[in-house]
Order: C-alpha cells, then structure tokens, then sequence
C-alpha cells in the first residue's frame, strides 16, 4: 500500500524549532518530488516546500525562506523539513505529499509535464505558542 | 507567485444538483491546473489533474474543463458525500499555489 505518515509535530515556542518527518513505503521514494503543504486552523492549503526526486533541487514559499528546511534521505525512503525561529502564524496541520507526473506528447521532441499531488499523508500539527 | 481565485466561497445545493466551481489564475498556466477534496479533519484528495483528466478511483460526476486562465469543475448528480471543499491547484511553476476554496454545503 502506497503510505505517507508523518511526525515530529507538537507545541513548540515562538522562537523555537522542530523537525518534521515523513515516512513513505510502497512506492519508489527516490523517483518523485516530494512536498510540505500545510493547513493553519480554517484555512486553506498553502504549499511551504518542495524537493526534486534525487534533493539536488528545492523550493520555498516566501514566507517560510531562510527558516525552513527540506531534505530528504533516499535510503531511508523519508522527508523531512527542518523549521526554525517559528512563528505563531506557522502553526497548522503539515501534510507530506507525493507528486507525480504524466508525460503527455505535445509534438515531435516536445512534451507536456503534468505535475499533480496524488498521495497525502494524514498530517501532522504544529502548534507555535507561548 | 500565480494566484488562484476560486469562486463562489460556499454555496449551497441539493442531492441530485449539478454544481459548478470555477478557478482563475493570475496569468495564463495552460493545463496545468488540479482540484482536489477535502473533508474536515481529512487530507485531500486528488480529483482532476492536467484540467480534465480524471483521477483513477475517482467517480465519473466530477469533471473538469478549461485552459489558459479560467477553468471549471463540475459535479454531476451530487451525493451525499461529496458535501465537502474543494481546492484548486496550478502546477505550472513552483511555488504551487492553492485556490482559496470552495465549500459545498447542504
């Protein structure tokens, strides 16, 4: 069974840090990019970070640059993101997710990239709070 | 960042209503454009990808359309469990970005 189970969240203080962890099994880890989003009390889904299949490659939303960190161990099929100096507004639910693509052929020697989050982990929350 | 404007914010139906969510990006992301379902308490779920593409396992109701700047998802026939939000998504460059939601309530 394709699975994504995260930990590491719980109440930290403002100020504080904590790493998140994201186990995934019954797929090939290392051929996916893989993604934070999370999910602040009522709200919306925000994309925080993501990585490329072999972690060469990452990116971060605005509001989380210079405090968030995203890596990954292939050969422990697990993702983490590393949050320092965390805010009161950083806390939410933090899903891992798997992205995946389908290549679809647009002409000779040139293709689509359909890029789609297809597999979510059930969460894990950070509280930042004093 | 592309923004996603998902309109309305909540509406209200009926079972058996058809009902129609629309999503619009700041610029144009050809079809790079997903939606998914979430309920309370629940990760979300990926309904449509590539703007019309439905998800394996994914009931044939939902249906999605659209390119460029402006598209639709469409629920045919509503069931009780399909009372629930729904995001859409560009995937046309990083950062993705989510639309704000739209709830289906009763």
């Amino acid at each position: 069974e394709v699975q994504l189970v995260e930990s590491g969240g719980g109440l930290v203080q403002p100020g504080g840090s904590l790493r998140l962890s994201c186990a995934a099994s019954g797929f090939t880890f290392s051929s996916y990019w893989m993604h934070w989003v999370r999910q602040a009390p009522g709200m919306g889904l925000v994309g925080v970070s993501r990585i490329n299949s072999d972690g060469s490659s990452t990116s971060y939303a605005d509001s989380v640059k210079g405090r968030f960190t995203i890596s990954r161990d292939n050969a422990k099929n697990t993702l983490y993101l590393q949050m320092n100096s965390l805010r009161a507004e950083d806390t939410a639910v933090y899903y891992c997710v798997r992205e995946d693509i389908e290549v679809e052929p647009a002409s000779i020697d040139q293709y689509y990239y359909y890029y789609y989050m297809d597999v979510w982990g059930k969460g894990t929350t950070v509280t930042v709070s004093s | 960042d592309i923004q996603m404007t998902q309109s309305p914010s909540s509406l209200s139906a009926s079972i058996g209503d058809r009902v129609t969510i629309t999503c619009r990006a700041s610029q144009s992301i050809s079809r790079y454009l997903n939606w998914y379902q979430q309920k309370p308490g629940k990760a979300p779920k990926l309904l449509i990808y590539a703007a019309s593409s439905l998800q394996s396992g994914v009931p044939s109701r939902f249906s999605g359309s659209g390119s460029g700047t402006d598209f639709t998802l469409t629920i045919n026939i509503l069931q009780p469990e399909d009372f629930a939000t729904y995001y859409c998504q560009q995937s046309y460059t990083t950062p993705r970005t989510f639309g704000q939601g739209t709830k289906v309530e009763i």
